[in-house]
């Protein structure tokens, strides 16, 4: 249980183009999924959480109008980095928070999407 | 914010050897969780342990909340435990904050 997908795995764009990336939970419910960005050699640093019907919440320095977040559903939220450029290559991760149980407050981690913007 | 601290850095073990790596964190939390991140970056949930010792195969962890530390103990390793291996831990908003990870090397 509590697997979460991301698609797509691997994205080249060209500078200047709009990403979407979609994060899911497959097997369970999540009102609130994270948004993570990790450079190389680097550890994971949270840019957004996402709650479901409602606007995200950024971290300080992570500019809202250039990563919009969507969490449109129990099990889908996506993130779209708008007018991408060469410094918003990175791979991004997200997470999503399961809502009951002895374990109420963990997370499980999608793949990751590698983002390369030319 | 709260700060997370892991150590060592690089470790480096011969095929079938224990190790021991730590997590200090500067405040209370009410989460902390172990992952493993694989050559292909995906994160591997290891343990949710924001008290106590939990064990898994060869893999244990133990966190003394109180001390503000967590340990992680890898027993008998095998080359597939290599990779890059983050402790995160969490306050009242959910989110997660990691530490700089440790990188584990596993020779045969």
């Amino acid at each position: 249980g509590a697997v979460v997908s991301q698609h797509p795995s691997r994205v080249i764009c060209k500078s200047g183009t709009s990403v979407k990336i979609e994060c899911r939970s497959l097997d369970f419910q999540a009102t609130t999924m994270f948004w993570y960005r990790q450079f190389p050699k680097q550890s994971l640093m949270l840019m957004a959480t996402s709650n479901e019907g409602s606007k995200a919440t950024y971290e300080q320095g992570v500019e809202k109008d250039k990563f919009l977040i969507n969490h449109a559903s129990l099990t889908l939220s996506t993130l779209t980095v708008t007018s991408a450029h060469p410094e918003d290559s990175s791979f991004y991760i997200c997470s999503a928070k399961t809502s009951g149980g002895s374990s109420y407050n963990e997370q499980f981690f999608g793949p990751g999407t590698r983002l390369t913007v030319l | 914010g709260i700060q997370v601290e892991q150590s060592p850095p690089d470790l480096i073990l011969q095929e079938g050897a224990n190790s021991t790596l730590r997590c200090n964190f500067s405040d209370s939390v009410n989460n902390l969780q172990w992952f493993h991140q694989n050559p292909w970056g995906q994160l591997i949930n290891l343990f949710y342990i924001p008290s106590g010792t939990k064990q898994n195969g060869r893999l244990s962890a133990t966190t003394v909340a109180t001390e503000r530390y967590s340990l992680l103990y890898i027993s008998s390793s095998q080359t597939t435990d290599s990779g890059v291996y983050f402790c995160a831990v969490g306050q009242y908003g959910n989110k997660l904050v990691f530490g700089a990870g440790t990188i584990l090397r596993v020779k045969s």
